[in-house]
């Protein structure tokens, strides 16, 4: 089954301590993204890779990092999460620009 | 900078009927793509429409289907019959076709319907 695959769904962590969600994508795409959601903002872009070895930041990057070594993984790393971290997160890829999105399925993130 | 704006946060429809979710989105584009994404309970993101900007045709899928006004800047939605499982919030997204900002999809800050039965 072609799947975005998030884990872990849910986290509560303390602030300060480092935690990686991780996002695999079984589709061979080249694009993957990672977005945010917060109530009253709709989603928005953190970071995004067109391909192996290429990221760059989208409209929200402060506090996280992302790596992109193999094509399925696309990690979103947060070294030092703040309460401000506490969101909706979304791994998402596609095969090129302008086609479906399909989005994993969201990792509710808390950080106390 | 691309924005969307979808001006309606809440909405409500009964069951079977027809309810029309707004959209409209700023650009100096003339070639882009446009979709409805829709968010149930269980938060997954599921793709109901998509549309090309040099399409005139209105794009339909099943009891969804568009009004893409193009010089309006305009791209509702129309849910037809309406059904419980209907009941999600909805985004509207919009997304370059080329060059920088081509890698994102620009969202809405969405419309929460709910079908009552």
């Amino acid at each position: 089954e072609a799947q975005v695959t998030q884990n872990p769904r849910y986290l509560i962590t303390v602030t300060g301590k480092k935690l990686t969600v991780t996002c695999s994508q079984n589709m061979n795409h080249e694009y993957m993204s990672w977005y945010r959601q917060d109530p009253g903002l709709g989603l928005r872009q953190i970071y995004y890779s067109m391909n192996v070895e290429v990221t760059d930041k989208g409209d929200v990057p402060e506090g996280y990092k992302v790596s992109r070594k193999e094509k399925r993984n696309f990690p979103l790393i947060l070294e030092s999460p703040s309460p401000n971290q506490t969101s909706l997160y979304f791994c998402a890829s596609s095969p090129l620009v302008g086609a479906e999105a399909f989005f994993g399925q969201g990792t509710r993130l808390t950080v106390v | 900078a691309q924005t969307v704006t979808q001006s309606q946060p809440e909405m409500s429809v009964q069951e079977a009927e027809t309810v029309t979710l707004s959209c409209t989105y700023d650009t100096s584009e003339n070639n882009y793509y446009l979709f409805w994404y829709k968010q149930p309970p269980s938060r997954q993101m599921i793709l109901v429409i998509r549309q090309e900007a040099y399409k005139q045709q209105n794009a339909t899928e099943n009891r969804f289907s568009v009004n893409f006004q193009k010089a309006a800047k305009s791209f509702s939605l129309k849910i037809s019959d309406s059904q419980l499982g209907d009941t999600a919030m909805y985004f509207c997204a919009f997304m370059k076709p080329r060059g920088k900002g081509s890698e994102k999809l620009v969202f809405g800050k969405g419309t929460k319907l709910t079908v009552n039965p």
